[in-house]
């Protein structure tokens, strides 16, 4: 069965610190990981990754991939009270976007 | 602005009740989907139209029925729900391309059953 987790579930910080999350997943035939922000209601995408190594980055967020070890980190740097979100993980396999399977997302909160 | 708009933002219902959830996306996609979100939980995927056809049906209870009139709306019927389905139901779109598709979603209704 598909599975993602990801860690922590909660964290707090102070404005300024750098975040670090983290995504595992087991997926047949993967094909990509996502990542989304959840601020009120909506989620709102941010990175697609699909290959190994390659960085994704914007403005102060950036993503990573790991094919072989099945993980992807989600880097928040100068942390703003904007960031205060919960940040959710997907991965699709050979169903693509028609089954994507979500982690239990991390809430993180930026204290002034 | 997403692009999916939902509505109502929040519902109170009885266990006797009959409502319905709407959701309508401007994007031109061509799948629709419904989600479930406790607290807690991950999202759980109930229901996928893809071309105006069901194609996913996550042993979801008969209490939830979904209607796919076009490819721009999509409605959750709900009547005799139970107090443990009180969660956030999120409507999502995708353009089912092959390749690197992603969900764009709505803003939920979130829903209290007493």
């Amino acid at each position: 069965e598909d599975k993602v987790v990801q860690s922590p579930l909660s964290l707090v910080v102070h404005e300024g610190d750098t975040v670090t999350l983290n995504c595992s997943y087991e997926v047949t035939n993967f094909r990509s990981l996502l990542w989304y922000k959840q601020e009120k209601k909506a989620p709102t995408f941010l990175f697609m990754l699909t290959s190994s190594g390659i960085e994704k980055k914007s403005g102060r967020l950036s993503s990573i991939l790991d094919k072989k070890e099945l993980f992807s980190i989600l880097n928040i740097t100068a942390t703003q009270t904007g960031d205060s979100a919960i940040y959710l993980c997907a991965v699709s396999g050979i169903q693509g976007a028609q089954k994507l399977v979500f982690g239990q997302g991390t809430r993180l909160t930026i204290n002034p | 602005e997403t692009g999916v708009t939902q509505t109502p933002r929040h519902l109170v219902m009885g266990m006797t009740n009959k409502k319905s959830l709407k959701c309508e996306q401007h994007l031109g996609h061509n799948a629709m989907y419904w989600y479930k979100q406790s607290a807690k939980k991950p999202l759980e995927l109930m229901f996928v139209y893809s071309l105006e056809e069901r194609v996913e049906n996550n042993s979801v209870p008969s209490r939830f029925s979904p209607e796919c009139p076009n490819s721009s709306h999509l409605f959750l019927h709900l009547h005799t729900l139970q107090p443990e389905d009180s969660a956030l139901y999120l409507c999502a779109s995708s353009q089912l391309t092959g390749a690197n598709e992603k969900l764009f979603f709505g803003s939920g209704t979130q829903l209290s059953v007493l």
